[in-house]
């Protein structure tokens, strides 16, 4: 079945170290969104990629970072400058823009499972 | 700048009742789509709805339904005879026209319990 997977389910880290959190999409889509969760305070975009090889930053990209040199994976990393990292993570794709374009899928997110990341 | 406001944070009604989730958005755009997703504890956002700018008619889907109105930018949600199941974080998100460079910006959610 399509779908996003992001793992792991749960991840901690330690003071000083990055971790790096996983999303891979097999749904051909072009467009991939990392979005934090904190209690009261809704989805906040980090960083999203429209294309490969290509990303900008969301409202709240300090402390954070991706790469996109595949279509399928979308891999975040919260590095030791991301002071506050305890949040629950989540990925999502949405479809393309190109000639086979199928609108009720550009038009809405899939998400995956999410990330729960605490500090030890 | 866009917005999306959902004032209620947390809201209990007892099984069978209806209720209202609030959405207010804000948008300069003339073409932008407007959504509801639903969070069950398992954590996955779950799509229920997606609203174009251009089509003003409300949506009734088995017990939810949405109205959508233009002139005081909303785009409540309503659940009809309300079941424990329904018991989530539900967030209305905003984006615009869909080109390459659109965000979908989300409210802070409303946390929906149904009280059996």
């Amino acid at each position: 079945d399509g779908g996003i997977t992001q793992s792991p389910k749960y991840l901690f880290r330690k003071e000083g170290q990055n971790v790096t959190l996983s999303c891979e999409q097999n749904l051909n889509h072009d467009a991939m969104y990392w979005y934090r969760q904190d209690p009261g305070q809704g989805l906040r975009l980090i960083y999203y990629s429209q294309i490969v090889n290509d990303f900008q930053k969301g409202d709240i990209a300090e402390g954070y970072s991706v790469s996109r040199e595949k279509k399928e994976s979308f891999p975040l990393t919260v590095t030791s400058a991301q002071k506050n990292p305890t949040a629950f993570y989540l990925c999502a794709s949405r479809g393309g823009w190109g000639h086979e374009i199928d609108r009720s899928t550009n038009e809405k997110l899939f998400f995956g499972s999410g990330t729960q990341l605490s500090v030890l | 700048a866009q917005k999306v406001t959902q004032a209620q944070t947390e809201i209990s009604v007892v099984e069978k009742e209806d209720v209202t989730l609030d959405c207010v958005y804000e948008t300069r755009d003339t073409t932008y789509y407007l959504f509801w997703y639903k969070q069950p504890p398992s954590g996955e956002l779950v799509f229920l709805i997606r609203r174009n700018s251009f089509d003003e008619q409300n949506e009734i889907s088995g017990r939810y339904s949405w109205n959508f109105q233009k002139s005081t930018s909303s785009f409540n949600f309503t659940i009809t005879a309300s079941q424990v199941v329904d018991s989530a974080v539900y967030f209305c998100a905003l984006s615009g026209p869909m080109n390459r460079d659109d965000k979908i910006i989300f409210g802070k959610g409303t946390r929906l319990h149904i009280l059996p």
